[in-house]
């Protein structure tokens, strides 16, 4: 069975703060995303990756940085966390085809107080 | 831009009567269509995908879509809603450009009353 897993389901920062989202998938995809989910907007797209250190910005990339040091594991940074940062975190995955299902991982809820 | 619209931020039935949940996209190129489920407090998961042949394309939990290059739509629809079908549903395509990140629809909730 395919699983991406993410490192945590909730998460609580002060405004400022250095975070780190984990992101781990088992599939031997390619490619790999991350999202944030808010009410009423959907998923956007923060950055994904097609390969190991291979990066590009989706829709809405400031105040993010993303790590892809090894094929299977894909890191969200949020360099000085700000409360309009606060939401829901989700990483995906898939293999780099026009065809191919997007794997998503559980969410991650983070709370910039 | 190309765009994908769901309409309806929130749809509401009863248990037993049919769903239908709407998807129109932009572009009248046939691109590659996908429907995900969200759960509570779970990620999306693949609910059904149209890629090439039958324009009727059946998925899990007894949902299943219809491919309508006229109307360039892909509405999802289940003949007997139940209590446990309550989740956030998204439409998705693929394919404008050549590219393969998907375009999301900003979701519909599928609210089930008893």
């Amino acid at each position: 069975d395919v699983k991406v897993t993410q490192s945590s389901r909730y998460l609580v920062k002060r405004t400022g703060e250095k975070v780190f989202l984990e992101c781990v998938q088992d599939m031997d995809h390619e490619n790999m995303f991350w999202y944030r989910q808010d009410p009423g907007l959907g998923l956007r797209l923060i950055y994904f990756s097609y390969d190991v250190k291979m990066k590009e910005k989706g829709d809405i990339p400031e105040g993010y940085s993303v790590s892809r040091e090894k094929k299977e594991r894909f890191s969200l940074i949020l360099e000085s966390a700000s409360t309009n940062q606060t939401s829901m975190y989700l990483c995906a995955s898939s293999l780099p085809s026009i065809q191919e299902t997007q794997y998503f991982g559980p969410g991650t809820r983070l709370l910039v107080l | 831009a190309q765009s994908v619209t769901q309409l309806g931020s929130h749809v509401s039935v009863s248990e037993g009567a049919l769903v239908l949940l709407r998807c129109n996209y932009s572009s009248s190129v046939p691109p590659y269509l996908f429907w995900y489920v969200q759960y509570p407090n779970q990620g999306l998961q693949l609910l059904l995908k149209y890629t090439t042949g039958a324009t009727l394309v059946k998925g899990i939990n007894g949902f299943e879509a219809e491919f309508k290059k006229s109307e360039t739509s892909f509405h999802l629809t289940k003949p007997s809603a139940h209590m446990s079908d309550a989740a956030e549903y998204f439409c998705a395509v693929k394919g404008w450009g050549g590219s393969y990140i998907p375009t999301f629809g900003r979701g519909t909730s599928l609210i089930v009353h008893p």
